[in-house]
Formats: C-alpha cells, sequence, structure tokens
C-alpha cells in the first residue's frame, strides 16, 4: 500500500527566500505525482503534475522534481511571496490504479512573512 | 468559470440523521470523485465515478452511497449519519481517470452530532 509522506509539517520562511518542500513515497511504482495547494477553508488547487515518465514540471515559479528509484518528490518555490503562504500537499498515483487511487499527504503548511 | 460547486459548505447533523452532499461540474469532466479529510490523516478517497454511469469504492466506502446522476453531477449520501463521519468532504473532477489533473469543489463541512 503506498504511503505519502511530508515533512516538516509546518515551514515559516521570510519573503524572498527560495525554498524547498519534500514528499517521501514507500512504492516506487508510481503512475504519477501532483502537487497541490489548499487555502485556509478552500478546496485544492492542482499545480503540477508529474507523469511517471518525466523528471520535473515547471509552472513560473514552481518546479516539481519526481525521483522515482528514491521515493521522492520535491516542490522548489523561487523568490517566496507571502501569497505562497498556504498548505502544499502532495499526492502519489497508484501503478495499478487510476488518478482515482491518488494517496496523499498530510500537507507542509507553508507561512511566508515579511 | 463556475469549475466544480459543491453544496451545502456548511451542514450539522445529529447521529442517525441522513442527507446528501451534492456535486456538478461544468468542465465536461468524465471522472469525479468524493474525497474526505481529516485531521492528521490526509484526504481520503470515498467513492469515485470513472465515467457516466460507473461508480466504484474508493478506500472508505463504508457508511455511504453515490450516485453519478448524469455526466454534471455526482452525489454522496449519507444514509445514517455518525460522528465519525464529521469531516471536511470533496468533491473533485478530471477529464478521464487516469493521467490527469484533479480540479476540486470548495468543500462541505459536516458536524455530526
Amino acid at each position: 500500500k503506498q504511503e505519502v509522506t511530508q515533512i516538516p509539517a509546518a515551514l515559516s520562511v521570510p519573503e524572498g527566500e527560495n525554498l524547498v518542500l519534500n514528499c517521501s513515497f514507500t512504492d516506487s511504482a508510481i503512475y504519477n505525482l501532483q502537487w497541490f495547494r489548499q487555502d485556509p477553508g478552500k478546496g485544492l488547487t492542482s499545480l503540477l503534475l508529474i507523469q511517471s515518465s518525466q523528471r520535473e514540471q515547471t509552472s513560473g515559479r514552481l518546479n516539481a522534481s519526481l525521483d522515482k528509484s528514491s521515493g521522492r518528490s520535491t516542490l522548489y518555490i523561487a523568490a517566496s511571496q507571502p501569497g505562497d503562504s498556504a498548505t502544499y500537499l502532495c499526492a502519489g498515483g497508484g501503478n495499478t490504479g487510476t488518478a482515482s487511487k491518488l494517496t496523499f499527504g498530510t500537507g507542509t503548511r507553508l507561512q511566508v512573512t515579511l | 468559470n463556475a469549475g466544480v460547486t459543491q453544496t451545502p459548505k456548511f451542514q450539522v447533523l445529529k447521529t442517525g440523521q441522513s442527507m446528501t452532499l451534492q456535486c456538478a461540474q461544468d468542465m465536461n469532466h468524465n471522472s469525479m470523485y468524493w474525497y474526505r479529510q481529516d485531521p492528521g490523516m490526509g484526504l481520503r478517497l470515498i467513492y469515485y465515478s470513472a465515467s457516466e454511469g460507473t461508480t466504484d469504492k474508493g478506500e472508505v466506502p463504508n457508511g455511504y452511497n453515490v450516485s453519478r446522476l448524469n455526466k454534471r453531477e455526482f452525489s454522496l449520501r449519507l444514509e445514517s449519519a455518525a460522528p465519525s463521519q464529521t469531516s471536511v468532504y470533496f468533491c473533485a473532477s478530471s477529464p478521464q481517470v487516469r493521467r490527469e489533473k484533479l480540479f476540486f469543489g470548495s468543500g462541505t463541512q459536516l458536524s455530526v452530532l
């Protein structure tokens, strides 16, 4: 059974800092890996989706990488801004499953301070 | 630009009461999902519908039923609510089941007393 872990649970950084959020998974036969953002009281917004055949995806100041052999994914946020403050979740899709079989981590709560 | 719409946003039930959570998407997506989010446990899949006319159990289906009413709408029913079903419920959709990003609604906060 796939297990997804995100450490740390919370992170506070000053504005302008580059930062890395970590996600680890136990089953390397992963189908894809998605990073989501969740604002308080809101739903999740998909940020980046990495297919198993890919190693990274980029969108603006965000870059996500996937290393299946080590069971790790990272989300890199460049030049952080207060508006980046949110909870970031990663989710892995099982190889024999579907997008519906996403296994979610519990998230990293990010606060970017002025 | 509605995306995925869930109703209601908040609900309080007494143990044993029933209710239906409604979800509709306007993106012509084939697949729809219901998740619950509990503190410290991440999101867990309750049921999903890969396409209109099909539904399948997810990780935590006990105590729930679903109906894919048409391509747009996917409802979640609690027949006899229990305190363990206190949670935040999210509906999501994707163009197809595999390989696609999920789009989430804003959630329903349910309390069962």
